[in-house]
């Protein structure tokens, strides 16, 4: 079967660092995409991660370690608005065109 | 650029009524897909397109029907709907050079 796997919920304070991880069992992978959801909104796209390594856009990196099968999501100096749960999604070429998708999670930033 | 728009926003429905969501894009995008969205479940694909004209079965399928008759559109129907369809319901679509999801709004159903 195919299973993607992330933490429910973690709780961070205003200011710090977090890691979300996200593991992956899935037969084949093309990418992995990481998504941020706001209570009530759709979801947005924060990266996309094709080969091992870290990338980073800003505040936010993500990484990859296919061998694994397993990726996070690092978010530093956080603020208030990174509240949101955050989405883990693999591509591979036996999905026919579909993403393979967690079930998100549920970041609280506290003051 | 509109982006990825849903028709309606909210809607309220009584079992066994029919409705039909509308997804529209204006970024020529080939691939179309609707989901539905229930607390702690994450995102389920119901069904998706890969160009004008064709139709495939996702995840939870059942209950739904779908149609693409034209490359911008995509609609998704409940013939009668049940109380289990109440949900968040996302309409995306793929460029065919990436396979970035761009999503609409959403529109929240219930089904009483």
């Amino acid at each position: 079967g195919q299973n993607i796997d992330q933490p429910t919920e973690m709780t961070a304070t205003e200011g710090a660092i977090v890691q979300i991880n996200c593991t992956y069992q899935t037969s084949g992978f093309n990418g992995l995409f990481w998504y941020q959801q706001h209570a009530g909104e759709a979801p947005t796209f924060l990266s996309y991660n094709v080969l091992d390594g870290l990338e980073e856009k800003g505040r936010f990196s993500s990484f990859l370690s296919r061998s694994k099968g397993y990726s996070y999501l690092l978010l530093k100096e956080l603020q208030m608005k990174d509240s949101a749960s955050y989405l883990c999604a693999v591509f591979t070429e036996n999905s026919n065109y579909q993403l393979i998708w967690g079930a998100g999670t549920k970041l609280i930033i506290k003051p | 650029n509109a982006g990825v728009t849903q028709t309606p926003k909210f809607r309220v429905l009584k079992t066994g009524q029919s409705m039909t969501l509308l997804c529209a894009q204006d970024m020529n995008h080939e691939y179309m897909y609707w989901y539905r969205q229930d607390p702690g479940m994450g995102l389920r694909l119901i069904h998706y397109s890969v160009g004008e004209g064709t139709t495939a079965k996702g995840e939870v399928p059942d209950g739904y029907n779908v149609s693409r008759l034209k490359k911008q559109n995509f609609l998704l129907g409940l013939e009668s709907a049940a109380p289990s369809q109440t949900s968040v319901y996302f309409c995306a679509s793929v460029p065919s050079d990436s396979y970035e999801q761009y999503f609409g709004p959403g529109t929240r159903l219930t089904v009483t």
